[in-house]
């Protein structure tokens, strides 16, 4: 089935430490891409999207990810994560067939727990 | 601040009961999704509504029914509870568009014992 996968379902790094995670789609054709962090206790927010244009995409909190097309993925970095990135971080997609009807329909990975220990 | 607020936040029902879940969506925004986040795994897109009609669904049975009001609120119904529907229901608004991103609100917790 077409689906949005993040292998790593939890990371434990220290503060200062590079962070890289995962997420590899199965749709062909275009789509739009996202990450969304959720802290603990708060809702969903986004944290960076891409629709088209440069392939490295800069969102909030010094978070960046790169989309590959070729490879199908939208890795999600950080070169130096504090404390406050301690969260579970969710990669969607809005399909092709979705995207060509107009709609916002989002699939969602299974998310990634992330803790970041002083 | 969300700017989506749902209602309630936990919600306890006994399998066979119906449940309402309600949503506000940000100030601006007309369109409003829900989605199903049950323990471990990322949200599951249920419907969509815009202008008050229902314009996409996910795979989700007839038991799971929505509304839109004219101020763009909105309600979830679920009928027949089962224990599977133990889950965290969000709702999320944008303006319509691809290009809108989603604003979710923090979640209804709802547990079917």
């Amino acid at each position: 089935a077409q689906s949005v996968s993040q292998h790593n379902h939890h990371v434990i790094l220290s503060e200062a430490a590079s962070l890289e995670l995962g997420c590899n789609y199965s749709y062909g054709g275009t789509v739009n891409l996202f990450w969304y962090v959720q802290y603990p206790g708060q809702h969903l927010q986004l944290l960076l999207k891409y629709f088209s244009g440069d392939p490295l995409v800069k969102g909030i909190k010094g978070f960046e990810a790169e989309f590959i097309k070729s490879k199908f993925s939208f890795n999600l970095r950080k070169p130096s994560v504090q404390w406050s990135d301690t969260a579970e971080y969710f990669c969607a997609v809005i399909p092709p067939g979705i995207l060509t009807g107009g709609g916002n329909k989002l699939t969602f990975g299974t998310g990634t727990q992330l803790k970041v220990e002083l | 601040d969300a700017g989506v607020t749902q209602s309630p936040t936990h919600l306890i029902k006994t399998r066979g009961q119906q449940v309402t879940l309600r949503c506000s969506p940000k100030s601006g925004h007309d369109t409003v999704s829900w989605y199903q986040q049950a323990l471990g795994q990322g949200p599951q897109f249920i419907f969509q509504y815009y202008e008050e009609e229902e314009r996409q669904r996910g795979n989700f049975p007839d038991r799971f029914s929505g509304h839109q009001f004219p101020n763009y609120s909105s309600e979830l119904n679920v009928n027949a509870l089962l224990l599977g529907d133990s889950a965290l229901y969000l709702c999320a608004s944008s303006l319509g568009g691809r290009d809108s991103p989603l604003h979710f609100g923090n979640g209804t917790r709802l547990t079917v014992t």
